[in-house]
This record gives structure tokens, sequence and C-alpha cells, in this order.
């Protein structure tokens, strides 16, 4: 059955960096687009970045462009998201979520349980 | 940016009543909408693609219309396991997808 499982999210002081990890499995992860979306305490959903299954082609949501990296090591079976210059409105839930498509961002049918980042002096 | 509104934001419903959740895109977006599912502490869970194709294992009392700008998520008889909140995502744009405010369902 197709897991995902985050990991890497812990407490950091505004303006450190932190790297997420998100492990796939039960599934040809080099074959398909992957998403991170988080979630603000009791707030909704908010896509953040997308990777196309060859890492050649991604998006990030503006508030976080030029600040956060997202990356895949295929090999690996392996999303990363590296995040620099962190603040204290990016404390959320971090989802790594499989996406059905290969290359364009489509919708989002696996979605991993979530890693807790909390940016706090 | 396409911005999606969800309504109602929350929603108070007896179990076996007909439930539906509007979705509205700011600009049009064909048929590219979906819905998910989330309760407390975990991660949402698929219900929906392609504004109305139903997410293989999903119970067929949910299920999904509209086009263009205007979605519903309809649950045709409400059971005790549907009480969560519901999300609509677009994903129709090359700038990546975005999400609908939210619609908690609460029993009433």
């Amino acid at each position: 059955q197709v897991q995902l499982v985050e990991s890497g999210g812990g407490v950091v002081q505004p303006g450190r960096s932190l790297r997420l990890s998100c492990v796939g499995s039960g599934f040809t992860f080099s074959s398909y687009g992957m998403h991170w979306v988080r979630q603000a305490p009791g707030k909704g959903l908010e896509w953040v970045a997308f990777t196309s299954y060859d890492g050649s082609n991604k998006y990030y949501e503006d508030s976080v462009k030029g600040r956060f990296t997202i990356s895949r090591d295929n090999p690996k079976n392996t999303l990363y998201l590296q995040m620099n210059s962190l603040r204290a409105e990016d404390t959320a839930v971090y989802y790594c979520a499989k996406d059905r498509r290969r290359y364009s961002s489509g919708w989002n049918d696996y979605w991993g349980q979530g890693t807790l980042v909390t940016v706090s002096s | 940016d396409i911005e999606m509104t969800q309504f109602p934001s929350t929603l108070s419903a007896s179990v076996g009543d007909r439930v539906t959740i509007t979705c509205r895109a700011s600009q049009s977006i064909s048929s590219w909408l979906a819905w998910y599912q989330q309760k407390p502490g975990k991660a949402p869970n698929l219900l929906i693609y392609d504004a109305s194709s139903l997410e293989s294992g999903v119970p067929s009392r949910f299920s999904g219309s509209g086009s263009g700008t205007e979605f519903t998520l309809t649950i045709s008889s409400l059971q005790p396991d549907d009480f969560a909140t519901y999300y609509c995502q677009q994903y129709n744009t090359y700038s990546g997808p975005t999400f609908g405010g939210g619609t908690k369902v609460e029993i009433k």
C-alpha cells in the first residue's frame, strides 16, 4: 500500500533553517509529481510547493518563494523541503502529498501523516 | 491567482440529512476541482477529483458536480463518520493549486 512518511519537523528560531524529508513507498515514486501542503494550527490547508516527477518543473506559493526549495531524490524515493529564513507564520503541520499526474500539478491521492514545524524564539 | 471560496464555513446537520457544500472559483477552472475530507489530527482524504469522479473506495453517498466557477459536494445521507471538515481544491493553473477555506460539518 502507498505510504508517505515525513520527518524533520521541530522547534526552530526565527531566521533559522530546517529541512523536511518525505519517504514514499508502495508506488513508483519516480513517476509522479509531489507536493508539500501545510496547515497552521486551527487553520485550513495551504499549498506550499510542487515538483514534477523528474524535478524539472517546480512551483511555489508566493510567501515562500526565495526562502523554500523543493527537491527530490528518486533513487532514494525521497522528497525534501529546504526551509530557510523561517518566520513565525511558517508554523504549521507540513504534509507531503502525492500527485496523480507526472509533470503538471493535479490532485492529491495520498498524503503523509504530517510533521510539525514550530518557529519560535 | 485563482481564489476558491467555500460556503457555508460551518454546517450543522443530523444523521440521514442531505448535505450540500458549495465552492466558487474566482475564474473558470473547467472541471479541475477536487474535494477532500479531513478529520481532527489526521491528513486529508481524497473524495472527488475532476469535479465529479469518485475516488476508489469512497462511499457512493458522496458526489460532486459543477464546472467553470461553481461546484458542489453532496452527501446524500449523512452518516456518523462524515462529521469532519471538507475542502475544495482547484488545480487548473500552472502556478500551483489552491484550496478553499473549508466547511466544518457538525452534529446538529
